[in-house]
């Protein structure tokens, strides 16, 4: 069965700094990766997504994300962070059209 | 170009009551899917519909149902409400002949079981 992990629950980082977000996955075939990111009361927006090829994907909002096959792992980094990025991430794996599987995600707060 | 569409915003039924959510797909995409998300937790994935079927279903008991209709749209019903149903319902579109099968969310509806 696919699990994605996201061992950070809170990150707290200060504005300008840079940032790091983990995901480790567990899938049997290729998957597809993606990133997601949630502001309070509100639906997901894709990030990025990764099916094939380069391993180091860019993304909206200045994000990028290096896929490693050996280590299952599909982090997500951002080199300075806004205020406007303090919200809910959410890694998740998926291949073709079968159903996301999502971690339960990283909170972000940043600090002034 | 619309997005995805849900309504309602918010929602408050009581313990045994039904709830009907609807959904209206991104322009273009065909491919409704369902996901639940608790409080604190990430989204669980419901069911998917496409070709007004259902295609997929994960772990989730049978009061919940769902339906789409020609034009694409939509809808999650919950029979005999419980507590633990209370969550933020979301809805995704893709399309199913697509070449990245992206799912675009909607903003949600947050159910309330009291």
């Amino acid at each position: 069965a696919q699990s994605v992990t996201q061992p950070d629950i809170h990150i707290t980082v200060s504005e300008g700094a840079s940032l790091e977000l983990r995901c480790n996955y567990s899938y049997g075939a290729t998957p597809y990766l993606f990133w997601y990111v949630q502001s309070p009361g509100q639906g997901l927006q894709l990030l990025l997504k990764y099916f094939s090829g380069d391993t180091l994907v860019q993304g909206i909002k200045g994000f990028e994300a290096e896929f490693k096959r050996s280590q299952s792992s599909f982090n997500l980094r951002k080199p300075s962070v806004h205020w406007s990025d303090a919200a809910e991430y959410f890694c998740a794996v998926g291949a073709g059209r079968r159903a996301l599987t999502f971690g339960s995600g990283t909170r972000l707060q940043v600090q002034p | 170009d619309a997005g995805v569409t849900q309504s309602p915003t918010h929602l408050i039924k009581t313990r045994g009551q039904q709830v009907t959510l609807r959904c209206s797909p991104k322009s273009g995409h065909d491919t409704v899917s369902w996901y639940q998300q608790a409080l604190g937790q990430g989204p669980q994935f419901i069911f998917q519909y496409y070709e007004e079927e259902e295609r997929q279903r994960g772990n989730f008991p049978d009061r919940f149902s769902g339906h789409q209709f020609p034009n694409y749209s939509s809808e999650l019903n919950v029979n005999a409400l419980l507590l633990g149903d209370s969550a933020l319902y979301l809805c995704a579109s893709s399309l199913w002949g697509g070449v990245s099968y992206e799912q675009y969310f909607g903003p949600g509806t947050r159910l309330t079981v009291t």
